[in-house]
């Protein structure tokens, strides 16, 4: 069965420092990998996916990420974090090949302080 | 274009009851999918309803319901309400054929 864990339940950055938040899955073939980010309130948004190609996904509001096969990682990451980033990040699998029947880890809140 | 609609965004019932939410997803987008949010259980896959028919479903007892009208519009139904229903109800809606979903606001229900 695929699954997905996010380590850490929070994560607490300076603004302008680097930030990672990470993500390692669990599944029997290939996978689909998204990031989404939830703010107070609010339905999640769509931050990026990897789904084949370049190991280096780019995404919304400055936001990476990084594929890692042989860790079976996909960290999120951001050279310059931002107060505003201050959010609930959900990493994401899925085996299929449509949006279908996507499997969430249980989310890391994101602090970025002043 | 409008994002992902869902009404009501709160609601109340009482233990026993019954409960429909309603989902207008992106026009044009024809996959809508159903989760349940809640602090112990985190996001949970409910169902995903392509073209009126339903396409996956999550590991929900059968309390929970939904279909999908012509227009692509969605509703889930939850018959007699446990407290542990209470959640945040989101839907999502996906274009054909893509990874990508969108989702509304959410629904929150409160069970008393």
């Amino acid at each position: 069965a695929q699954s997905v864990a996010q380590p850490e339940d929070q994560v607490n950055v300076a603004e302008g420092n680097p930030l990672t938040v990470k993500c390692t899955y669990s599944v029997s073939g290939n996978p689909y990998l998204f990031w989404y980010v939830q703010y107070p309130n609010r339905g999640l948004q769509f931050l990026l996916k990897y789904i084949t190609g370049d190991n280096l996904v780019k995404g919304s509001y400055g936001f990476e990420a990084e594929f890692n096969k042989s860790q079976t990682s996909f960290h999120l990451k951001k050279p310059s974090a931002l107060v505003s980033d201050s959010a609930l990040y959900f990493c994401a699998v899925s085996l299929y090949s449509s949006a279908s029947k996507i499997i969430f880890g249980s989310g890391t809140r994101l602090s970025i302080r002043p | 274009k409008a994002g992902v609609t869902q009404t009501p965004r709160y609601l109340i019932k009482t233990r026993g009851q019954q409960v429909t939410l309603s989902c207008s997803p992106i026009s044009g987008h024809r996959s809508v999918s159903w989760y349940q949010q809640t602090p112990g259980q985190g996001l949970q896959f409910l169902f995903e309803y392509f073209s009126e028919t339903q396409r996956n479903k999550g590991n929900f007892p059968g309390r929970f319901s939904g279909r999908q009208f012509s227009n692509s519009r969605s509703e889930m139904n939850v018959s007699t309400l446990e407290l542990g229903d209470s959640a945040l109800y989101l839907c999502a809606s996906s274009p054909s054929n893509s990874y990508e979903q969108y989702f509304g606001p959410g629904t929150r229900l409160t069970v008393t």
